[in-house]
């Protein structure tokens, strides 16, 4: 079936420093999805790419959507302490499908 | 205005027993989501209700689980024989509309199978 796989599964970074998570599908993507979870909260929603090789910005953060539409990037420019939580991928295969979620990438930040 | 919400939070139950999570979407969503996450996981989707009926319930596990949004809003998620591996953070969300949209993720029900 169906898989998304991010990486890593973790990352610890100095306050400053960048951050970049991966995501990869087994099969093209109708679009994708990325979210963000604070320890002991819920999944929030951060941003949708649709279109092959779209770039979104977000303030410090850069989303990327692969030509081939089988791949996304999360990268964070200068991290903070309040980007700590744990970023999730998720992409559905056709339009008005079922979300597939990857497994996350906690990022941790010492000040 | 009021967010998703989930009742209850916690729920601790025995081996055997059945269980019932409800879920409160946010005013005027249609579209209702069921998921489940371990602990290091992401959500795992179980169920998809596009207004009353369920249009795509293909990640229940097993013929345990069963969910119901009889009139189009509230949703319940019903686990009977509750097994051990059962215990996870049981999350629902909704979105305005036809699915393709941000999904708003309630706080999610703690269930721990004893």
């Amino acid at each position: 079936g169906q898989q998304v796989m991010q990486i890593p599964q973790y990352q610890h970074v100095q306050e400053g420093e960048d951050f970049t998570t991966y995501c990869n599908s087994s099969t093209t993507l109708s679009n994708i999805q990325w979210y963000k979870q604070r320890p002991g909260g819920h999944p929030v929603f951060l941003i949708q790419l649709v279109k092959s090789g779209e770039v979104k910005k977000q303030k410090r953060l850069t989303f990327q959507f692969g030509e081939a539409k089988k791949n996304s990037s999360l990268h964070i420019t200068a991290t903070q302490t309040t980007d700590v939580g744990t970023y999730f991928c998720a992409g559905r295969r056709q339009q008005g499908g079922k979300l597939i979620f990857g497994q996350g990438t906690e990022l941790s930040v010492k000040p | 205005g009021a967010g998703v919400s989930q009742t209850p939070s916690n729920k601790v139950t025995e081996k055997g027993k059945y269980v019932e999570l409800r879920c409160d979407p946010i005013s005027g969503h249609t579209a209702l989501y069921w998921y489940r996450q371990s602990l290091g996981q992401g959500p795992e989707f179980l169920i998809y209700f596009q207004g009353t009926g369920a249009a795509d319930d293909s990640g229940l596990p097993n013929d345990r689980f069963f969910a119901v949004r009889p009139e189009g809003s509230v949703s319940t998620l019903k686990i009977q024989r509750t097994e051990r591996g059962d215990s996870a953070v049981y999350l629902c969300a909704s979105s305005p509309d036809r699915g393709d949209e941000t999904q708003y993720f309630g706080p999610g029900t703690r269930l721990l199978v004893l």
